[in-house]
């Protein structure tokens, strides 16, 4: 089937604009990252979501960037009163459940192309 | 606080040397350790994990506690092996990764 999808691929906007993000994961992945890749940089972990709920949103920058995931598939970073310095790759992962028992097991994350944000 | 270290940007071998890329980390916890690679133009993909004591495209990282390192090996290095490789790190729940900041491996014919 298709891997993570996310669009747009590049958006440009002007200073103290709105900008919103998507991100369809794959099919059945309950669990759907979010990290900021800045030029030179390795990701930055932003969000990570189970299911509908933002299991940690402790990597969000400020309270500009928040982002939804309503019924637990598709999710949108949002972005208020972009500023320079929000210009970067913002990309998204989905992984399939953790494995049960006592201890979560990893399933490996699957990354999208990433949405290239400038910001003017 | 939670770190993950990569010393080198840029590292060019000739095809069929040995290359070590290095990471240090450190992590309050007990760390999950992971490579992911990034080959041109496409999309960044998970490459070998610690716990799976897996050879993957013929490289290995050992987690090494005591020195805090994950080092990727690899004996004879391949010309489609030049990528951006990145080390990164998780809690056991996996709720949150960080990554280093990458080198990127250049492997001359």
């Amino acid at each position: 089937g298709a891997g993570v999808s996310q669009t747009p691929s590049n958006k440009v906007t002007e200073k103290g604009k709105y900008v919103e993000l998507r991100c369809d994961p794959i099919s059945g992945h309950t669990a759907l990252y979010w990290y900021r890749q800045s030029l030179g940089q390795g990701p930055e972990f932003l969000i990570y979501f189970q299911g509908t709920g933002a299991a940690d949103d402790s990597g969000l920058p400020n309270d500009r960037f928040f982002a939804v995931r309503p019924e637990g598939s598709v999710s949108t970073l949002k972005i208020q009163r972009t500023e320079r310095g929000d210009s970067a790759v913002y990309l998204c992962a989905s992984s399939a459940p953790a494995g049960g028992g006592v201890s979560l097991s990893y399933n490996e994350q699957f990354f999208g192309p990433g949405t290239r944000l400038t910001v003017l | 606080a939670q770190r993950v270290t990569q010393p080198e940007k840029l590292l060019s071998v000739f095809k069929g040397a040995p290359v070590e890329l290095k990471c240090n980390y450190s992590y309050s916890g007990s760390p999950e350790l992971f490579w992911y690679v990034q080959y041109s133009r496409q999309r960044l993909q998970l490459l070998l994990r610690h716990i799976s004591r897996e050879s993957i495209k013929g490289f290995t990282a050992d987690l090494n506690k005591g020195e805090t390192s994950f080092h990727l090996k690899k004996p004879f290095a391949q010309e489609e092996d030049s990528a951006m490789y990145y080390c990164a790190l998780s809690g056991y729940n996996f709720n949150k990764f960080y990554f280093g900041s990458g080198t990127k491996l250049n492997v001359k014919p």
